[in-house]
């Protein structure tokens, strides 16, 4: 069973600090999705890497895919309020779409 | 293009009763699957069906059911509920699961609550 570990659990900053999530583990992924999501909504998709070293930016965010595939990370720059939220990383297998989410990071950006 | 649209958003249900939540893919997706997200935790996957045929299931008990209809669409029936039970189902759609990076789009969910 593959297990996904995500760190820190909760983050709290002031608008403007930078931070980094970051998703692990021991098997190897054929890709893997960070997510985003509102209390009281559904998850909404950030990004999808799917080549080892891959780095790839969303505005004031970047994902970076490990080269082993095997760990990724969530770095934001300058966060505002509006990043508050719970932050998921997912990896899909082979297994017709199957996503193992890691438990989120829970972020609090106060203004 | 409308999303993953799911019902009901919201319901309450006694211990013992039965539920049905509905589900209808992005338009052209014919892979649907099912998480339940407790409360504080990332979702766990129940169910998956691409082509109606039943593709995968996660760690759930028997009374956790689903099937996929002709059109794509889906249905999740949890039987004999209990009290752990209340989460947020989510249903999410993708084109085609066996191609790598393929990406999965959720609904909104269904809040389902068991007293």
């Amino acid at each position: 069973t593959q297990l996904l570990e995500q760190s820190p659990q909760f983050l709290s900053i002031q608008e403007g600090e930078n931070l980094t999530v970051y998703c692990n583990s021991s098997s190897v992924f054929s890709s893997l999705q960070w997510y985003r999501q509102e209390p009281g909504e559904g998850p909404v998709l950030l990004v999808t890497v799917v080549t080892g070293g891959e780095v790839k930016k969303l505005k004031r965010l970047t994902f970076q895919f490990g080269d082993a595939r095997k760990d990724s990370s969530l770095h934001i720059t300058a966060a505002q309020p509006g990043d508050t939220g719970l932050y998921l990383c997912a990896a899909g297998g082979t297994s017709y779409g199957k996503l193992t989410f890691g438990q989120g990071t829970i972020l609090t950006v106060h203004p | 293009d409308a999303g993953v649209t799911q019902s009901p958003t919201h319901l309450i249900k006694t211990r013992g009763q039965h539920v049905t939540l509905r589900c209808s893919p992005i338009s052209g997706h014919k892979s649907v699957s099912w998480y339940q997200q407790v409360l504080g935790q990332g979702p766990q996957f129940i169910f998956q069906y691409y082509e109606k045929e039943e593709r995968g299931r996660g760690n759930f008990p028997d009374r956790f059911s689903a099937r996929q209809f002709p059109n794509y669409s889906s249905e999740l029936n949890v039987n004999a509920l209990l009290l752990g039970d209340s989460a947020l189902y989510l249903c999410a759609s993708s084109l085609d699961p066996l191609v790598a990076g393929n990406t999965i789009y959720f609904g909104e969910g269904s809040w389902l609550t068991v007293v």
